[in-house]
């Protein structure tokens, strides 16, 4: 069964400072990997993928994150946070032998001026 | 096309009652998802289809729910008996195919039930 993890309830950061949130997920068939973040009454929008090809995708906003086939993980990452990326962060499965998505339960990203 | 649109937004019901939800994807989308979330937890399944076709039911989804897509365009969750705990917020979401050759799912911004 197709699963992901996001170890980290919460995430603090200065901002200017890096960021990382940490995904892994279970290993079955080829995973399709996926970043969405939530702002406070709003819908998920979606971040960034992972498909095929280089193990580094860029997505929206400056986020980018790392294909590690060997450890099983998708990290989001961002080289310099803003006050503005405060947000709850989910990372999301797809099988290609599935018909949908799971979602981690999700990563509250405080970046603090 | 103005993305993933869901109504009402907020609900609340007696224990008991019956609730129905409405979601109208984007018109390109083929594919349409539920799924609820509460607080702390990540979206959890529950069905999709395939235009008008319902491929997967998640097996925590009870008897008492049913959601139908006539004609592969808007859906309906329907939530019959309600329980206080089925107060969650319901999100619906769409894709084309699988969601793995564009951008992924677009959600709609949910509907939240509460039942008391």
């Amino acid at each position: 069964a197709q699963s992901v993890a996001q170890p980290e309830d919460q995430v603090n950061v200065a901002e200017g400072n890096p960021l990382t949130v940490k995904c892994t997920y279970s290993v079955s068939g080829n995973p399709y990997l996926f970043w969405y973040v939530q702002y406070p009454n709003r819908g998920l929008q979606f971040l960034l993928k992972y498909i095929t090809g280089d193990n580094l995708v860029k997505g929206s906003y400056g986020f980018e994150a790392e294909f590690n086939k060997s450890q099983t993980s998708f990290h989001l990452k961002k080289p310099s946070a803003l006050v503005s990326d405060s947000a709850l962060y989910f990372c999301a499965v797809l099988y290609t032998n599935a018909g949908k998505s799971t979602f981690g339960d999700g990563t509250t990203l405080t970046v603090k001026p | 096309d103005t993305g993933v649109s869901q109504d009402p937004r907020h609900k609340i019901t007696k224990r008991g009652q019956n609730v129905t939800f409405r979601c109208d994807p984007i018109s390109e989308h083929n594919r349409l998802y539920w799924y609820r979330q509460t607080l702390g937890q990540g979206p959890e399944f529950l069905t999709y289809f395939q235009n008008e076709a319902q491929l997967e039911k998640s097996r925590l989804l009870s008897d008492r729910f049913s959601a139908e897509r006539p004609k592969g365009s808007f859906s309906t969750l329907e939530i019959q008996r309600t329980e206080q705990g089925d107060s969650a917020m319901y999100l619906c979401a769409s894709s084309l195919n699988s969601g793995g050759s564009g951008y992924g799912y677009t959600f709609g911004s949910g509907t939240r039930l509460t039942v008391v």
